[in-house]
């Protein structure tokens, strides 16, 4: 069975200060995990992934994510956050018994960024 | 190229009625699986199809059901509607096959509220 724990349900934090959205996880499979950010009344959108290889994930608006075997971890990161960062943040594992495609997620991280 | 399309956005439906939700995935993605998402049980995992055949399912009642079309296109349906079944209902493409490692793309989710 794979389970995901976000530490926090709330994050507030000022514009251009750094953030970090912690994640945990547990598996006993391969591990592939993934960062969704979703807007309100809106699906989710993958942030950033990690199937293999670098440990350390960057997605295209600056945030990141680095893959910790030892500590079961997958937190995100972003130096500098934006106004518009504002949303929910879930963290997910993926796997299924028999293969397919199923996700795991977190309970979601709210992060308000405030001017 | 498209993304995820689900229909309706939203739905009001009285208890004891049923409802049946749509999703097209993207062009060329086989896999379609469906989550529930609420305030209180966040997202959670109903079933995903592949090739027209259900391979996995979430723990869910019987009143929950899915099926897939040739085209890939995706129906959920609902029998017996309870009041703790509004919430917003997801769908998510992939393409992948087997792999566990393939990145899901969702839609922008359907809002059903139960009165």
């Amino acid at each position: 069975a794979q389970s995901v724990t976000q530490l926090d349900s709330q994050v507030p934090v000022f514009e251009e200060a750094p953030v970090e959205l912690r994640c945990n996880y547990s598996s006993s499979v391969s591990v592939y995990l993934f960062w969704y950010v979703q807007y309100p009344n809106q699906g989710l959108q993958l942030l950033l992934k990690y199937l293999s290889g670098s440990t350390l994930v960057e997605s295209i608006n600056g945030f990141e994510a680095e893959f910790n075997k030892s500590q079961t971890s997958f937190h995100l990161r972003k130096p500098s956050v934006h106004i518009s960062d504002t949303a929910e943040y879930f963290c997910a594992v993926s796997g299924a018994t028999g293969g397919g495609n199923k996700l795991t997620f977190g309970t979601g991280t709210q992060l308000k960024v405030e001017l | 190229k498209a993304g995820v399309t689900q229909t309706p956005r939203y739905l009001i439906k009285t208890r004891g009625q049923q409802v049946t939700l749509s999703c097209s995935p993207i062009s060329g993605h086989r896999s379609v699986s469906w989550y529930q998402q609420t305030p209180g049980q966040g997202l959670q995992f109903l079933f995903e199809y592949f090739s027209e055949t259900q391979r996995n399912k979430g723990n869910f009642p019987g009143r929950f059901s899915g099926r897939q079309f040739s085209n890939s296109r995706s129906e959920m349906n609902v029998s017996t509607l309870e009041l703790g079944d509004s919430a917003l209902y997801l769908c998510a493409s992939s393409l992948a096959q087997a792999a566990l490692n393939t990145e899901a793309f969702f839609g922008q989710g359907t809002r059903l509220t139960v009165v």
